[in-house]
């Protein structure tokens, strides 16, 4: 399996609302990454998980809360979004960049979230 | 990490090589150029990466030149599906730790491969 697969691919929701992005991957990589995406802008690194911990938090607000449960699985839970939260927000996993010398990433397509 | 500068857009016609450039004159000894695409709507793919020599594999060749100062992105017969923003990122790998994970994307080149 070469994928990270992420779901809800579409996600609207309301300002009050509380829902989740799922992403997860099975290559057996111990990084894991969220991005967010604005349209025509590239894409903006928000959170990076190694080795299942929080290795990096691009000050990111606290409406958005990662979670990794496992080395295969990774979350963002939102919660009191605001309308310019809208954008496609990417997944992406990688091994470690300190033992395989390199930042390869492989990303998943995406979950497109709406904020009404 | 060093900054790099690509032209906002090119165009290719299609089964014609597509040479895309990248400027990464602050580069240093330790920092790889890596290059990804994304295609409309879907998340980033990786191309191919490179220290010092140049690289081949079967998407496309990465051409560095003596100097580290720049590279060349080469897609030997562009076809439609190549229609894509490329991004040039230049990275170091250094000891194990957070700032390791951190690959930023910058503005990117959009080649339009026309038929």
């Amino acid at each position: 399996d070469t994928e990270v697969t992420q779901t809800p691919k579409h996600l609207v929701m309301g300002m009050t609302n509380k829902k989740s992005l799922k992403c997860e991957q099975h290559m057996g990589h111990r990084a894991m990454y969220w991005y967010k995406q604005k349209a025509k802008k590239p894409p903006e690194l928000m959170f990076v998980y190694s080795y299942e911990k929080l290795s990096i938090n691009e000050s990111v607000p606290s409406r958005f809360s990662p979670e990794c449960p496992n080395s295969s699985l990774l979350n963002l839970h939102l919660h009191a979004l605001q309308p310019e939260d809208s954008a496609l927000y990417l997944c992406a996993s990688s091994q470690d960049p300190a033992t395989s010398g390199a930042n390869v990433l492989t990303f998943g397509a995406g979950s497109r979230l709406t904020v009404l | 990490d060093a900054k790099t500068t690509q032209p906002p857009s090119m165009d290719c016609a299609e089964g014609r090589a597509a040479n895309l450039p990248c400027n990464h004159s602050t580069i240093s000894g330790n920092e790889y150029v890596y290059w990804y695409r994304q295609i409309h709507s879907q998340g980033p793919q990786y191309i191919i990466h490179g220290l010092k020599n140049n690289e081949t594999n079967e998407m496309a060749s990465l051409i560095i030149t003596e100097d580290r100062k720049s590279s060349t992105l080469i897609l030997p017969h562009a076809t439609l599906r190549d229609t894509a923003v490329y991004y040039c990122i230049v990275r170091g790998v250094g000891d194990s730790g957070g700032s390791n994970y951190k690959l930023t994307f910058g503005k990117g080149t959009l080649l339009t491969v026309n038929p």
